[in-house]
C-alpha cells in the first residue's frame, strides 16, 4: 500500500530557530514530490522535487529529495511567526487505473513563537 | 482572476439528508480533484476529472458522487450523508496532471448530526 509518513507531527520553535521537516515514502510509480504549507484555509504550493540531491530554495525556504531512501526534508531557517502552519508532503504518482494521483502525508504542524 | 472558489463555505447536515457541494476555477484547467481533509490525516481524494464529461474515483469514493458537466465546476453530491462524512473538503484544479501545481479553493467544512 502506496504511504507518505511525515514527521515530526508537530513541533514548537521560537523565531530565529531552524526546523527542519521530514517526509519519507512508500509508492509505486514515483513522479515527484511536492511540498505545500497550509495556514488556516487552503495548501498553497511551496516546492516540486523531481530529481535527487537537487536543491529547491526560496528565501528562507529550502528542500531536498533522496530518492534512493526515499524521503525529502524541509528546512526553514530564521524562523518567523508567519511561519506557523501545517506542512504538507505530497507525492504524485502514476496509478496505472485510475491515472495520476497525488498522496498526501498527515502533514506536520509547525508553531513559531515570538 | 478568482482561482478556484468553493461554496458554500460552511454546511450542517442531519444524517439522511443530500447535498451538493460545488467547485468552480476560471484557470480554464483540465484536471479538476475532491479532498477530504481529517485531523492528522493529511488530504485524501474522492473523485478527480480529467476534462468536461469525465470523472474517476480516488482514494476514498464511497458515499460520493460527482459531476463536470462543464470544464470550470466540478460538483460533490452526497446522497445520504453520515457522520462519518463530517471534514473539510478542498477542490482543487490544475492543467496538467504531470506532478505539476494543484491549485486549491478555500475548503467547505461539513457537519453531519
Amino acid at each position: 500500500e502506496d504511504k507518505v509518513v511525515q514527521s515530526p507531527l508537530s513541533l514548537v520553535v521560537h523565531e530565529g530557530d531552524t526546523v527542519t521537516l521530514n517526509c519519507s515514502y512508500e509508492v509505486t510509480n514515483f513522479r515527484s514530490l511536492l511540498w505545500y504549507k497550509q495556514e488556516k484555509k487552503a495548501p498553497t504550493f511551496l516546492f516540486m522535487l523531481t530529481s535527487s540531491g537537487i536543491e529547491k530554495k526560496s528565501g528562507r525556504l529550502s528542500s531536498i529529495l533522496d530518492k534512493k531512501e526515499l524521503f525529502s526534508i524541509l528546512n526553514i531557517t530564521a524562523t518567523q511567526t508567519g511561519d506557523s502552519a501545517v506542512y504538507l508532503c505530497a507525492v504524485f504518482r502514476m496509478n496505472n487505473n485510475a491515472g495520476n494521483m497525488l498522496t498526501f502525508g498527515g502533514g506536520t504542524r509547525l508553531m513559531v513563537k515570538p | 482572476n478568482a482561482g478556484v472558489t468553493q461554496t458554500p463555505k460552511f454546511r450542517v447536515l442531519k444524517t439522511g439528508q443530500s447535498m451538493t457541494l460545488l467547485c468552480a476555477q476560471d484557470m480554464n484547467h483540465e484536471y479538476m480533484y475532491w479532498y477530504r481533509q481529517d485531523p492528522g490525516m493529511g488530504l485524501r481524494l474522492i473523485h478527480y476529472s480529467v476534462g468536461e464529461g469525465t470523472t474517476a474515483k480516488g482514494e476514498v469514493p464511497d458515499g460520493y458522487n460527482v459531476s463536470r458537466l462543464k470544464k470550470q465546476n466540478f460538483l460533490l453530491g452526497l446522497e445520504s450523508a453520515a457522520p462519518s462524512q463530517t471534514s473539510v473538503y478542498f477542490c482543487a484544479s490544475s492543467s496538467t496532471l504531470q506532478g505539476y501545481e494543484q491549485y486549491f479553493g478555500p475548503g467547505t467544512r461539513l457537519t453531519v448530526t
